[in-house]
């Protein structure tokens, strides 16, 4: 029973490179959703697909971009990668995008550092 | 969404019940109380929600007051791997995708 797994889960990048965060959630559920999590700041939710072939922009979309590309996968990526962009990285997924009895569940997260 | 008050740290023996109390006094008719928990390093666990009745799960309880102006989230037996941040959120039931974690509570299991 995977649930949502996230690779890779450490990265170190340098500023300027880019690169993809990847997700998949094996549970059938219609919406992902990409947070990060600073210390004191708490979880940031950064973009959401709410079915298959939406995207919406979160509290902190920019320097992302997301792909839902199918309904198990929906990627993160990092065009130019800033050193405010070091955070750890969650995927998530539910069944329905808002809150009325729709738990969302976790991976276990991407801790990416850029130097 | 109704912002949230939990005490900054709890300790518990292994065995017994861990009760972590949360205050919500500004919520609102249609916002759930929902309870995460993050272990060190890991992703946010779902561990319980309600609206306004008492709930449980294989997991955990939650009863939530009357006037819904507070929550109790108790875990009946804790263990040592119980030992993580506890965040207790309110959010509308109608609004969509963000999660607003607060502070939370620092539960320790002690043998």
């Amino acid at each position: 029973n995977a649930g949502v797994t996230q690779t890779p889960k450490f990265q170190v990048l340098k500023t300027g490179q880019s690169m993809t965060l990847q997700c998949a959630q094996d549970m059938n559920h219609n919406s992902m959703y990409w947070y990060r999590q600073d210390p004191g700041m708490g979880l940031r939710l950064i973009y959401y697909s709410a079915s298959e072939g939406t995207t919406d922009k979160g509290e902190v979309p920019n320097g992302y971009n997301v792909s839902r590309l199918n309904k198990r996968e929906f990627s993160l990526r990092l065009e130019s990668a800033a050193p405010s962009q070091t955070s750890v990285y969650f995927c998530a997924s539910s069944w329905a995008p808002d809150w009325s009895n729709q738990p969302q569940h976790f991976g276990d997260g991407t801790r990416l550092s850029i130097l | 969404d109704a912002k949230t008050t939990q005490p900054p740290s709890m300790d518990c023996a292994e065995g017994r019940a861990a009760n972590l109390p949360c205050n919500h006094s500004t919520i609102s008719g249609n916002e759930y109380v929902y309870w995460y928990r993050q272990i060190h390093s890991q992703g946010p666990q779902y561990i319980i929600h309600g609206l306004k009745n008492n709930e449980t799960n294989e997991m955990a309880s939650l009863i939530i007051t009357e006037d819904r102006k507070s929550s109790t989230l108790i875990l009946p037996h804790a263990t040592l791997r119980d030992t993580a941040v506890y965040y207790c959120i309110v959010v509308s039931g109608g609004s969509q995708g963000n999660l607003i974690f607060g502070k939370g509570t620092k539960l320790s299991v002690k043998p």
